[in-house]
């Protein structure tokens, strides 16, 4: 089946650990996006890659950090940085080869900080 | 101006009613108009999607109406199931540009 998987569903961190949330594809797309969801609240943009080994901030980016060293895999690092780091965290994806920007979401990953 | 405004935030309808989310933009660039739906606990997943070049499209029970003149595009959900309950969210994008401008989303309760 081809999707974006997400894990782990739950994560739970103590205050000032690092924590890295797993996103991975197998659609052959070219963009991933990391997103970050409130209660009652839209997305926001963390950080997006459009190609391997390229990545852009994109509106909440402090406190995150990201890698893409494969087309398949964007990986989102939850540093000690982040003030409120506990959220619903959605990983997306989007082909290049599609007129319009359709993003693909995983199922997400809650993050609960202790 | 890369805003896109949804309202309202919260909307209940009793069941096979029409529940009618709005949103507006002002960058006349934009020039792909998705809704995504998403259940509690899940990702978002693309409902239906419009371009300018039309003012309507039907999927199903699901039509967006858009009017260009007024920067502003809807999502109407005909004969609403208590499965419709959901937030939706709709977006704009522009061109090759690989991001989405999000709205805040609808949280949408549909009474038995």
């Amino acid at each position: 089946d081809g999707g974006i998987t997400q894990s782990p569903k739950y994560l739970f961190r103590k205050e000032g650990q690092n924590v890295t949330l797993s996103c991975e594809q197998n659609l052959n797309h070219d963009a991933m996006y990391w997103y970050r969801q409130d209660p009652g609240q839209g997305l926001r943009l963390i950080y997006y890659s459009q190609i391997v080994n390229d990545f852009q901030k994109g509106d909440i980016a402090e406190g995150y950090s990201v890698s893409r060293e494969k087309k398949e895999s964007f990986p989102l690092t939850v540093t000690s940085a982040q003030k409120n780091p506990t959220a619903f965290y959605l990983c997306a994806s989007s082909s290049s080869q599609s007129v319009y920007n359709e993003q693909f979401f995983g199922p997400g990953t809650r993050l609960t900080v202790l | 101006q890369q805003q896109v405004k949804q309202s309202p935030q919260s909307l209940i309808v009793q069941k096979g009613g029409i529940p009618i989310i709005n949103c507006a933009y002002e960058n006349t660039a934009f020039d792909y108009f998705p809704w995504y739906q998403q259940f509690p606990g899940k990702g978002p997943a693309l409902l239906i999607a419009i371009r300018p070049d039309v003012s309507e499209k039907k999927e199903g029970r699901f039509t967006i109406s858009f009017n260009k003149s007024a920067k502003q595009f809807s999502l109407h959900i005909m004969d609403s199931q208590p499965g419709d309950s959901a937030t939706y969210f709709c977006a704009a994008s522009m061109g090759s540009n690989y991001q989405l401008i999000w709205g805040a989303g609808t949280k949408l309760i549909i009474k038995p």
